[in-house]
């Protein structure tokens, strides 16, 4: 079965200080992994996806399988990256596919 | 392109009513999927469908009744309402043969059970 895990609930941060929003996976085969981003009154969005290896926003994220993580990361916390972020695990083969989400982390950035 | 539309934003039912929250998309996307957000539990998924004519269950079904008779459309059905499915309701679609796996969402339905 597959599984996301995010630990915090809610991550408070000041502007211009690191940020590292934590996800761990639990998956048996080759995982395919995404951070989505909810902005106040928007709708879920892709921020960024572990096989494009892109940085988005400032933001990267690195597979471990070892560790079986793939946090989020940036260098320096903007006021407009205050969000509620969601990890996800797709497992997609011959037709089919299915997405699992983590329960999700809110990023708040204090000016 | 509207990409995925959910309809009503928000609904307000008593206990034991039915009702249908639409799905929507014109994206010609296979995938399509509900999922509730509930504050501390994240995104839940309940159904899902890879093709008009499948469905499957997702983590927490149920209560919950889905079809998919064309590739657009893939409304959620609650039987009989009850307090515990107050949430907000997401609908996303994606395409299988893209490559990317993208999941698009739509806007949401609030929905209150009393």
């Amino acid at each position: 079965a597959q599984r996301v895990t995010q630990p915090e609930k809610l991550l408070s941060v000041f502007k211009g200080a690191p940020v590292e929003l934590k996800c761990n996976y639990s998956y048996s085969g080759s995982p395919e992994l995404f951070w989505y981003v909810q902005y106040s009154r928007q709708r879920l969005q892709l921020l960024l996806r572990h096989i494009s290896r892109e940085s988005i926003k400032g933001f990267t994220a690195d597979l471990n399988k070892g560790e079986t993580s793939f946090h989020l990361k940036k260098p320096f916390a903007q006021e407009e990256d205050s969000a509620m972020y969601y990890c996800a695990l797709n497992v997609s083969s011959g037709g089919y596919q299915k997405v699992t989400f983590g329960t999700g982390t809110k990023l708040q950035v204090i000016p | 392109n509207a990409g995925v539309t959910q309809t009503p934003k928000f609904q307000v039912l008593k206990t034991g009513q039915s009702m249908t929250l639409q799905c929507a998309q014109d994206m010609n996307h296979e995938y399509m999927s509900w999922y509730r957000q509930d504050p501390g539990m994240g995104l839940r998924l309940i159904h899902y469908s890879v093709g008009a004519g499948i469905t499957d269950q997702g983590e927490v079904p149920n209560g919950y009744n889905v079809s998919r008779s064309t590739t657009e459309d893939f409304p959620l059905r609650l039987l009989s309402a009850a307090p515990s499915q107050t949430s907000v309701y997401f609908c996303a679609s994606s395409s299988l043969t893209s490559g990317t796996n993208e999941q698009f969402f739509g806007p949401g339905t609030r929905l209150t059970v009393l």
